[in-house]
C-alpha cells in the first residue's frame, strides 16, 4: 500500500535554531501538505502545495516557515529560527488528507 | 470562521458496547467530511462523506451524514479494546486545499 514516509520521527532543537522536516510523498499525487498538532490540541493546517507552488496557506505559516520540493521526491518544511511554541507534531499529507504521514515530533528547548 | 465541532471529548465504555460520535460544523461552501482514527501517531483515513443520508460501512464502523443539519455521525459497533483512539472529523472547503480539523474524541474501551 502507498504511504507518506516523514524523517526524522522526533527531532529536539533548540530555541533559534533552523530545522527541516522531510516528507517523501506518494509519488503520483499532485497536492502536498504540511499539519501541525501541538500536543492535546487540533490538527491544524498548516500550507498546500501544488505543481512546485503554495497553493494556500495559514496564518501560522509565517515568513518563519519555508516549504520545496527540492528534487521532484522530498518534500520539506523550514523552520527558520524555531520558537518554543513551534514545538508540536508535524504531519505531512497527500490527497488532500487521505494518507498521512506518521509525524515528526519537534521539541524545541 | 470555518468550524469544525465534536463531542463528546472523551468517551469511556465497556467492551461490546454501541458508541456514537457526533462531529458539527460550521464550513463555509462544504464539500465533503473526513473522518480519522489516530492512536499513536498519525491519523488514519476512515471515511469521506459527500452527499447527505448515504451511510458508509467499514465493518464494524459506519458513518453518515446530515448536510442539512449540518452534522455527521460514526457508529462503532460491538466495540473491542482495539478501537481505543481519538477520532477526528475534518471538513473539506469547496474549491479549497485544507481540512478543518474538529477537536477529537478520544474513545476508551475497557475490557
Amino acid at each position: 500500500e502507498p504511504e507518506v514516509t516523514q524523517t526524522p520521527s522526533h527531532q529536539v532543537t533548540q530555541m533559534g535554531q533552523e530545522v527541516i522536516l522531510r516528507c517523501v510523498p506518494i509519488s503520483n499525487h499532485l497536492y502536498f501538505y504540511w499539519y501541525r498538532q501541538i500536543l492535546g490540541q487540533k490538527v491544524e493546517f498548516l500550507v498546500s502545495f501544488y505543481n512546485n507552488e503554495i497553493s494556500e496557506k495559514s496564518e501560522i505559516f509565517d515568513d518563519q516557515f519555508s516549504v520545496e520540493r527540492p528534487d521532484g521526491s522530498n518534500f520539506t518544511l523550514k523552520i527558520r529560527s524555531t520558537k518554543l511554541e513551534d514545538s508540536a507534531m508535524y504531519f505531512c499529507a497527500s490527497s488532500l488528507g487521505a494518507f498521512f504521514g506518521q509525524g515528526t515530533r519537534l521539541t524545541v528547548v | 470562521e470555518d468550524k469544525v465541532v465534536q463531542s463528546p471529548l472523551s468517551l469511556v465504555v465497556h467492551e461490546g458496547d454501541t458508541v456514537t460520535l457526533n462531529c458539527s460544523y460550521e464550513v463555509t461552501n462544504f464539500r465533503s467530511l473526513l473522518w480519522y482514527k489516530q492512536e499513536k501517531k498519525a491519523p488514519t483515513f476512515l471515511f469521506m462523506l459527500t452527499s447527505s443520508g448515504i451511510e458508509k460501512k467499514s465493518g464494524r464502523l459506519s458513518s453518515i451524514l446530515d448536510k442539512k443539519e449540518l452534522f455527521s455521525i460514526l457508529n462503532i459497533t460491538a466495540t473491542q479494546t482495539g478501537d481505543s483512539a481519538i477520532y477526528l472529523c475534518a471538513g473539506i472547503i469547496q474549491g479549497a486545499q485544507k481540512l478543518v480539523f474538529g477537536q477529537g474524541t478520544r474513545l476508551t474501551i475497557n475490557p
